[in-house]
């Protein structure tokens, strides 16, 4: 049974520039959450994705969008690189109801110069 | 606001020094609190899930536990493999929101 799985696992980008990110849920999950993760503190919540809409969503600016696909993967999109981006993007993927435990993917090391 | 705070946010033990680690939460209408394992540069590995004050639940050298205020994570007997960052959360609605982690080492 596969895990999450998730795209790339590492990526340099420049300031300005535009990325996207990728991720596969869990066998059985139909339901995708993003969160951002700096060195030293934990997971902070972007959004997340339910039935291909963006169910909720955490502080974080337009810049950050994603989509949800028919078949639960999902991407995420970041316009207009900062500095302050670099970290580690990591997928969580549950099912559907709003308790269940969320299991997470390797991650995507982002590094912005 | 809602809020979790992990302590200590760094442990070194010996291998074979059980110890514990707490999370301290205020969140109204908890629906679960959530304990991963992280390694570095890695994602968040589950561990277990506890929905209301007076569970336990225990995995190897591992025992979660659960007040209205508190969770503790008790490590028996640990050995250099269980050197981790362990992240605790807690679910109100979505999302789950992390504290900062406490960084264990054990060492042989």
């Amino acid at each position: 049974d596969a895990g999450v799985t998730q795209s790339p696992t590492h990526l340099i980008k420049t300031r300005g520039q535009q990325v996207t990110l990728r991720c596969s849920p869990k066998s059985g999950h139909d339901t995708v959450s993003w969160y951002q993760q700096a060195l030293g503190q934990g997971p902070q919540f972007i959004f997340q994705y339910y039935e291909e809409e963006e169910r909720q969503r955490g502080n974080f600016p337009d810049r950050f969008s994603g989509h949800q696909f028919p078949n639960y993967s999902s991407e995420l999109n970041v316009n207009a690189l900062l500095l302050g981006d670099s970290a580690l993007y990591l997928c969580a993927s549950s099912f559907r109801d709003i308790g269940d435990t969320q299991y997470f993917g390797p991650g995507t090391r982002l590094t912005v110069l | 606001e809602d809020q979790v705070t992990q302590s200590p946010e760094a442990l070194r033990l010996q291998e074979g020094e059980s110890s514990s680690l707490n999370c301290s939460y205020t969140v109204s209408g908890l629906r679960g609190l959530f304990w991963y394992r992280q390694d570095p540069g890695k994602g968040p590995e589950f561990l277990f899930t506890l929905y209301s004050a007076g569970e336990e639940k225990e995995k190897e050298r591992l025992k979660a536990t659960l007040t209205k205020k508190e969770s503790f994570l008790h490590i028996t007997a640990p050995k250099p493999e269980d050197s981790a960052t362990y992240l605790c959360a807690v679910l109100k609605n979505t999302p789950l929101v992390f504290g900062k982690g406490t960084r264990l080492s054990v060492i042989a």
